[in-house]
């Protein structure tokens, strides 16, 4: 099993769309997760960080199944903007991140 | 005010030179970070600084030689290019004590093309 896994899309989605992203992780020590986002050809960038059961900042939502080993990504009404690449990162120890292939979103009018 | 900065933006070079990239941060940060990301788009660590110290050393030709003359600053010096190093490089930085798990702010990248 990989480290992190994520399913590659791309997902192709409508403006005002719901859509949600898993990411699974096989280090079960992982305390802290996190979801960067990346548009094409620019840097990853920190969206959000998720430390117990889950995290919400606006539109976004991030969940944590620490049984399953899952992380997961809703993003509610879609904006032409929230096109781009979203990365699972999951620390192997400390400052060590491991990021997953990543997840593409592509958002249409 | 550009918080992590690379230069150069982009580096196409022949195969079997030597080349630098260097990276800067002005936001106080204790910890700096190369990646590397291939044509796959897979980021990976290649190494890690903290307070011009080397922490993180993974798995990386040793024709790949991290070097930090202080903790803003963190170049990347690669012997004997091959064309298998063709990718983007990030540079990042973070708060960092060592070992914490902080955010880490990424530079533009450095997009190398080895010919």
């Amino acid at each position: 099993r990989k480290e992190v896994e994520q399913d590659p899309g791309p997902f192709n989605v409508p403006e005002g769309a719901t859509v949600a992203f898993n990411c699974t992780y096989s280090n079960s020590a992982s305390q802290s997760f996190f979801w960067y986002r990346q548009d094409c050809r620019k840097e990853p960038k920190l969206l959000m960080s998720v430390y117990s059961s889950g995290n919400e900042d606006g539109r976004f939502t991030a969940q944590l199944n620490r049984a399953s080993q899952y992380i997961s990504l809703l993003i509610r009404d879609s904006k032409l903007s929230d096109s781009a690449t979203y990365l699972c990162v999951v620390p192997r120890y400390g400052n060590k991140l491991v990021f997953g292939a990543g997840t593409i979103l592509r958002v249409k009018s | 005010d550009t918080a992590v900065s690379q230069t150069p933006k982009y580096l196409v070079t022949q195969m079997g030179n030597d080349k630098s990239i260097k990276c800067e941060q002005n936001l106080g940060h204790d910890t700096m970070y190369w990646y590397k990301q291939d044509s796959k788009k897979f980021l990976k660590i290649m190494f890690s600084y903290n307070n011009k110290e080397l922490i993180i050393n993974e798995t990386v030709p040793n024709r790949f030689s991290p070097k930090s003359p202080d903790k803003a600053h963190l170049n990347l010096h690669i012997n004997s290019l091959e064309l298998g190093d063709s990718a983007v490089y990030f540079c990042a930085s973070s708060p960092g004590r060592r070992g914490s798990t902080d955010t880490q702010y990424f530079g533009p990248g450095t997009r190398l093309t080895v010919l």
